[in-house]
């Protein structure tokens, strides 16, 4: 049982380029989502997936696409880099249901855009 | 004003020191959690309590609902402990998306 796995750990890109950020889980969990953290702010949630084809913006989806074709995977799509989406991403999964459950995060993405 | 207040921002200490941090919520809440970000690492939850008080090794969450309120407790500090501690709430009718805290960064030197 692996959890939450993230790829790659580190990426360069310059400015236009796109990329895609891996994610995926084994823990058939219905909820994931990518947060980025930024120095001095909290996580902040970009796009999130209540399950298989089912995907909403968060907080700052703006230059991010997502897509949910299965349960495991969730990859997090950067269109055209831009400096500002420079951060540390981060994959996260739970379980959904009638009450709260814990999440379980992925080791995260650092990602420079020069 | 932010939903999800964390004091202190910053924290040092000596080895052995009981330790505090305190998190303020304005909103109602299903659940609130604790988090652990070691420096260069992932997140980790230490806690996820809705009532009343949780206790893993060295370390105590609880809660009052009533005041909108959480303290982290660290009983017996050590090194290993110096990491990033976030606070984050599952507001009421959305069970899984959290609002954040800003987190506290706690450094227990030797």
């Amino acid at each position: 049982n692996a959890g939450v796995t993230q790829t790659p750990k580190f990426q360069v890109l310059k400015t236009g380029q796109s990329m895609t950020l891996q994610c995926a889980q084994d823990m058939n969990h219905e909820y994931m989502s990518w947060y980025r953290q930024d120095p001095g702010m909290g996580l902040r949630l970009i796009h999130y997936s209540v399950g298989a084809g089912i995907t909403d913006q968060g907080e700052v989806p703006n230059g991010y696409n997502v897509s949910r074709s299965t349960t495991e995977d969730f990859p997090l799509r950067l269109l055209s880099a831009a400096p500002s989406q420079t951060s540390v991403y981060f994959c996260a999964s739970s379980r959904r249901g009638s009450k709260v459950y814990e999440q379980y995060f992925g080791p995260g993405t650092r990602l420079t855009v020069t | 004003k932010n939903e999800v207040e964390q004091s202190p921002q910053n924290l040092t200490a000596q080895e052995g020191e009981f330790i505090t941090i305190n998190c303020s919520y304005s909103v109602g809440i299903s659940a609130l959690h604790w988090l652990q970000q070691h420096p260069g690492g992932g997140i980790v939850s230490l806690f996820m309590l809705s009532s009343g008080k949780k206790k893993h090794g060295r370390l105590i969450a609880t809660i009052n609902i009533q005041e909108k309120h959480s303290s982290l407790h660290i009983t017996a500090s050590h090194p290993r402990d110096s990491a990033v501690y976030i606070c984050a709430v599952s507001e009421l009718g959305s069970n899984y998306q959290l609002i954040w805290g800003a987190g506290t960064k706690l450094i227990i030197k030797p």
